[in-house]
């Protein structure tokens, strides 16, 4: 199957810094690609769909200039929390679409980055 | 509305029994495509099966299957013979053709095998 990696997997960092995450699909090419934020015990939320070559589209109450979201080319996608507060703590998941068989076009994610902001 | 729902937030199994996983789901659209994931305790979402709603036979893979009713709008997960492996969280989403191929989770389901 497809793999998508996500780094660093873990980040701990003080109020008011910016961290950036970074989203990569390793065996394939991703014109689109997918951030989710997950709260423990929760569902995933959509956040913003990446798109290569042009702005992002931001999900209803995301706030663009907090999450930048940068899609530099066909394998990486990047978000950057800018001026992260703790209430930016959570899980971040990245996902890619990917036709595995005839009709199936499923997304892969990556492994995650749990940020904690202190 | 596109929603997706899991009425089952947690779900006991005894192990090498097999465990029916609900969902059910909502749309107007004649074109989706609904999936079940796993997340175990590690976070990372694992992909399970997929059933498109044009598919007229379910969808299996290995020990997993997708009992697709569509007049009901119900995608269950069926899970055979469960393994302690198979402790994890299920969440089942529906693809959104019409808004790029976005996904739709649901709440997600607790699942707990026992020896």
């Amino acid at each position: 199957g497809a793999v998508v990696s996500q780094h660093p997997s873990w980040v701990i960092c003080k109020s008011g810094t910016s961290v950036k995450i970074e989203c990569r699909s390793l065996d394939f090419q991703a014109t689109t690609m997918f951030w989710y934020r997950q709260f423990p015990k929760q569902s995933l939320m959509l956040m913003a769909t990446s798109n290569e070559g042009s702005k992002a589209t931001y999900e209803q109450g995301v706030e663009k200039d907090k999450f930048l979201i940068n899609h530099a080319s066909l394998t990486l996608s990047t978000l950057t929390v800018t001026s992260a507060h703790p209430e930016d703590s959570s899980f971040y998941i990245c996902s890619a679409p990917f036709r595995y068989s005839g009709s199936g076009k499923t997304q892969y994610f990556g492994p995650g980055t749990r940020l904690l902001v202190l | 509305a596109q929603k997706i729902t899991q009425t089952q937030p947690g779900m006991f199994v005894q192990e090498k029994e097999a465990v029916t996983l609900d969902c059910t789901y909502d749309t107007s659209d004649q074109s989706y495509g609904l999936f079940w994931y796993k997340q175990p305790s590690s976070g990372e979402m694992i992909f399970l099966i997929y059933q498109g709603s044009y598919d007229e036979q379910n969808a299996t893979e290995g020990r997993y299957s997708l009992n697709f009713q569509k007049a009901r709008k119900s995608a269950n997960l069926v899970i055979s013979a469960s393994q302690l492996g198979d402790s994890a969280m299920y969440f089942c989403a529906m693809r959104l053709a019409l808004y790029g191929n976005k996904l739709v989770f649901g709440a997600g389901t607790i699942l707990r095998v026992k020896s």
